[in-house]
């Protein structure tokens, strides 16, 4: 165990639902990650967080919205998407800084296996 | 952008040595390189990092020449159990948009 929580493990939506994606964290730490991760592509960052604060989105298209109501708790909110969209989508803390250095090491959660009909 | 370059996949047989090289032509100064070990159904796991020469904790070995365009990770007598991916990271000090994941490297221990 990672300290890192990610619920549902496996989702199944069609193209017009609305579904979200959960993150916790028991660590203690201040910046969260979401992460696509496809088959036989690398690991993608989406979306980062560093106290709370939105720093990066790596032009992840509008029907991904992330959510980081406090430092424990990410959310990825889905509509709309497509089947491309399916993959292992993880999440992952780190110590975080206020500066946003980033060479503090990840924890990784066991991921989302999200497959979109 | 510093982008890794690994190979895709590598054999080897319990209580061998394996090395993994990875190649990051443009690193950048503050860049750190770190390695991730990812099994099935799982999340990466942290396994080591480093700015320059060697690091070494309990589970591998990293070498960084001088140059810094390259790095070896080093694991000392596989077992079955290191059978995974492999990750070459190189992390840009000073700022989030720069984690930039290589395609990494598929380990298979044989007995």
């Amino acid at each position: 165990e990672t300290g890192v929580t990610q619920t549902p493990r496996h989702l199944v939506m069609g193209m017009t639902n609305k579904k979200s994606l959960k993150c916790e964290q028991h660590l203690g730490h201040n910046a969260m990650y979401w992460y696509k991760q496809s088959a036989k592509k690398p690991l993608e960052l989406m979306f980062v967080y560093n106290f709370k604060e939105q720093t990066e989105n790596n032009s992840v298209p509008s029907r991904f919205s992330p959510e980081c109501p406090n430092s424990s708790h990410l959310f990825l909110h889905l509509h709309t998407l497509q089947p491309e969209d399916s993959a292992l989508y993880l999440c992952a803390s780190s110590l975080g800084t206020s500066g946003g250095a980033i060479t503090d090491t990840q924890y990784f959660g066991p991921g989302t296996r999200l497959t979109v009909l | 952008l510093a982008k890794t370059t690994q190979p895709i996949s590598m054999d080897s047989y319990e209580g061998q040595e394996v090395n993994i090289t990875c190649s990051h032509n443009n690193i950048a100064t503050n860049d750190y390189i770190t390695w991730y070990q990812q099994f099935p159904s799982q999340g990466p796991r942290f396994i080591i990092q480093g700015y320059k020469t060697k690091v070494t904790n309990e589970v591998a070995s990293l070498f960084i020449p001088a140059d810094r365009k390259s790095s070896t990770l080093s694991l000392p007598r596989v077992s079955l159990s290191d059978t995974a991916v492999y990750y070459c990271l190189v992390v840009l000090s000073g700022g989030y948009n720069k984690l930039i994941f290589g395609a990494g490297t598929r380990l298979a221990v044989h007995p």
